[in-house]
């Protein structure tokens, strides 16, 4: 079983409201992901980070930011939420052996109204 | 382009049957293949890794093979269980950097009954 962990594990908000999706992990990866998973397609990179103060943008181009202030920890925050920004948000981590072998959290299920 | 195509989309079997699951890239330079699991409402599991050395790996029930000639995997699962419904995503890495690119397939969205 993997240590890392997502909350809030549902989320129902309005338009334009700010929102953060917490991410944490207790394995000390140096290396952390977002990822937007959509019902029957693929994960799509948003965000990744190889280690404190290392923030970078993945493919999906995204309205979200992160900051990493700890290792431990990588925040998302969507500063005015939108319905197209409803999906199923992913927070992994690895190990810094390089076999990239992800270890998921379970998931924020967004909605945003 | 890089891409992993999983094949079926989805799958209906009997418990105690056996399926294969299949996946192909196109994905180069290829450094390695992975298979996860993912339950309903949870976050993949890793199941299996697959080297470009590797043709066949096992974990418990489940088997996966590599051929990085014709650039194709598969994953059996044998004797299937209720808990074995899940979905099961095919990711491939390339070595095009130091943070490894991954490229995920959609997943084959497999439904055990009993």
């Amino acid at each position: 079983e993997a240590d890392i962990y997502q909350t809030p594990r549902y989320l129902v908000i309005g338009t334009g409201k700010k929102i953060t999706l917490e991410c944490s992990q207790t394995m000390g990866h140096d290396k952390m992901y977002w990822y937007q998973q959509d019902p029957g397609m693929e994960l799509h990179l948003i965000h990744y980070s190889y280690g404190v103060n290392s923030t970078e943008k993945g493919d999906l181009s995204s309205e979200s930011t992160v900051s990493r202030i700890r290792t431990e920890h990588f925040p998302l925050t969507l500063e005015s939420a939108r319905p197209s920004h409803t999906s199923q948000y992913l927070c992994a981590s690895s190990e810094p052996r390089g076999d990239e072998k992800l270890f998921f959290g379970s998931g924020t299920q967004l909605s945003v109204l | 382009k890089n891409q992993v195509e999983q094949s079926p989309q989805s799958l209906i079997i009997l418990e105690g049957k056996n399926c294969t699951l299949q996946c192909n890239y196109t994905v180069s330079p290829f450094s390695n293949l992975r298979w996860y699991k993912q339950d309903t409402g949870r976050g993949p599991v890793s199941l299996t890794i697959m080297t470009f050395s590797e043709n066949t790996k096992s974990n418990g029930r489940y088997t996966a093979t590599l051929d990085a000639d014709t650039k194709q995997s598969s994953l059996h699962i044998t004797a299937s269980q209720l808990s074995d419904s899940a979905s099961y995503i095919c990711v491939v890495s390339d070595r095009g950097s130091t943070l490894g690119r991954l490229y995920f397939g959609r997943g084959t969205q497999l439904t055990v009954w009993p």
